[in-house]
């Protein structure tokens, strides 16, 4: 089993701060990278996928980017609010197709 | 448009009982299906997935099995649940094999083995 690392584990964000986290990977038989957002009572949700060394994107204040020869994603969030509160998950694409799963990164932003 | 259904939300069951969990999808054809688990404070682990009817590939060696027996239909199943089954099963379904599209996940379901 590849290690998908995320990290911080968690983070509290002040609403209107911008912040960031990451997602390391191997960056050997690079396929594909997955962003998910994981509400809480709701299921995860597909944020990006990423599939192209200095990929950027972008969906509202939230971006992401890639970089595969060094093995890691960044994910922002920009003026973050309440309802950006969620568990982000990143995944990774193997050599055999398979989905790798980081552990996530926990995200409350208070008022 | 696509939808993805999973059942039951919640079951809490004796050790040594069996399991059913169902996954529907409606609106596509083909997909490939997903059964993953979370363990407490762990990310998502592929547990077994499958590209066709009767196709299932097995992730890890586990008390657990799948079965497909329709195309939108996925079973994850056990004949005697172990403590260590407690977690939270997600189904997932995708269009794409090589998985560079997103998966899409149904509602969960929480199992407590007592």
């Amino acid at each position: 089993i590849l290690n998908v690392e995320q990290s911080p584990q968690s983070l509290h964000v002040q609403e209107g701060d911008s912040t960031n986290f990451t997602c390391s990977f191997p960056s050997s038989n690079f396929y594909a990278l997955h962003w998910y957002r994981w509400e809480t009572a709701k299921s995860p949700e597909a944020l990006f996928v990423m599939t192209l060394n200095g990929d950027e994107k972008k969906k509202g204040r939230i971006s992401a980017t890639l970089n595969t020869k060094e093995g890691y994603s960044y994910l922002y969030i920009k003026g973050s609010q309440p309802e950006d509160s969620a568990t982000y998950l990143c995944a990774f694409v193997d050599s055999w197709g398979k989905l790798q799963f980081g552990a996530g990164t926990q995200v409350v932003v208070t008022p | 448009s696509q939808t993805i259904h999973q059942w039951p939300a919640t079951l809490v069951q004796p050790v040594g009982s069996p399991l059913s969990l169902e996954c529907t999808v409606e609106g596509t054809s083909n997909p490939n299906l997903y059964w993953y688990r979370q363990a407490a404070g762990r990310g998502l682990q592929l547990l077994f997935y499958s590209v066709g009817i009767g196709q299932i590939s097995s992730e890890v060696p586990q008390n657990l099995s799948a079965s497909r027996p329709q195309d939108r239909q996925f079973i994850l199943s056990s004949k005697k649940l172990l403590l260590s089954d407690s977690g939270f099963y997600l189904c997932a379904w995708s269009r794409d094999r090589t998985n560079t599209g997103e998966l899409f996940f149904g509602e969960g379901s929480r199992l407590t083995v007592l």
